[in-house]
């Protein structure tokens, strides 16, 4: 079965930092997507990547998949508090979706 | 719309005790989808419905759970004799058809004691 692994679980950064969240499947992505998820709520949607070599950007946030279609990134620029939270990626897997475990950035003033 | 609703949204109950949770998804929407996520994991998938057809249990979904959706509207899970290790978040999400973009609800938080 597929899994998906995110690197790294934890990040604290200081505002206004530059950072990176990585996805890594042991199969083939042919759906990636990226969540966000306040501690104790729902996930929200960010972005969908189906295309090797594709990026997307939405306000702050850049995610990435590479060309075999085996990794993304998610890049935010000029972090602020308001994108602290965890970070999920996802994969199609037949009619559903599996999860990595999460990404929690923390971001202080 | 206001989105995915879920009812309860915390529910505390005793060993033993039966529990049913409903979801309410977008109204336009074909697809719902229940997940399990517990502390310092991802969510995982239990299963799924298109329309009032549930098409995919997870192996996770034990005899003592069941899930409904009569009509192709709202959806209800329901777990039978709670134990100690179901307690999670239950989050319900749903789709017009295209698989990744999944709209969450706020989910259940169960707590067995």
């Amino acid at each position: 079965s597929q899994e998906l692994e995110q690197s790294p679980q934890s990040l604290i950064v200081q505002e206004g930092k530059n950072l990176t969240i990585n996805c890594t499947s042991s199969k083939t992505l042919y759906g990636l997507y990226w969540y966000k998820q306040k501690y104790g709520e729902g996930l929200i949607f960010l972005m969908m990547l189906q295309k090797g070599g594709e990026e997307k950007s939405h306000e702050k946030i850049t995610a990435k998949l590479d060309e075999k279609k085996q990794q993304s990134s998610l890049h935010i620029t000029a972090s602020q508090p308001s994108h602290a939270g965890i970070y999920l990626c996802g994969a199609d897997d037949t009619d559903k979706l599996i999860f990595g475990t999460g990404t929690r950035l923390q971001v202080f003033p | 719309d206001t989105g995915v609703s879920q009812d309860p949204r915390h529910k505390i109950t005793k060993r033993g005790q039966n529990v049913t949770f409903r979801c309410d998804p977008i109204s336009e929407h074909n697809r719902l989808y229940w997940y399990r996520q517990t502390l310092g994991q991802g969510p995982e998938f239990l299963t799924y419905f298109q329309n009032e057809a549930q098409l995919e249990k997870s192996r996770l979904l034990s005899d003592r759970f069941s899930a409904e959706r009569p009509k192709g509207s709202f959806s209800t899970l329901e777990i039978q004799r709670t134990e100690q290790g179901d307690s999670a978040m239950y989050l319900c999400a749903s789709s017009a058809g295209q698989l990744g973009e999944q709209y969450f609800g706020p989910g259940t938080r169960l707590t067995v004691t």
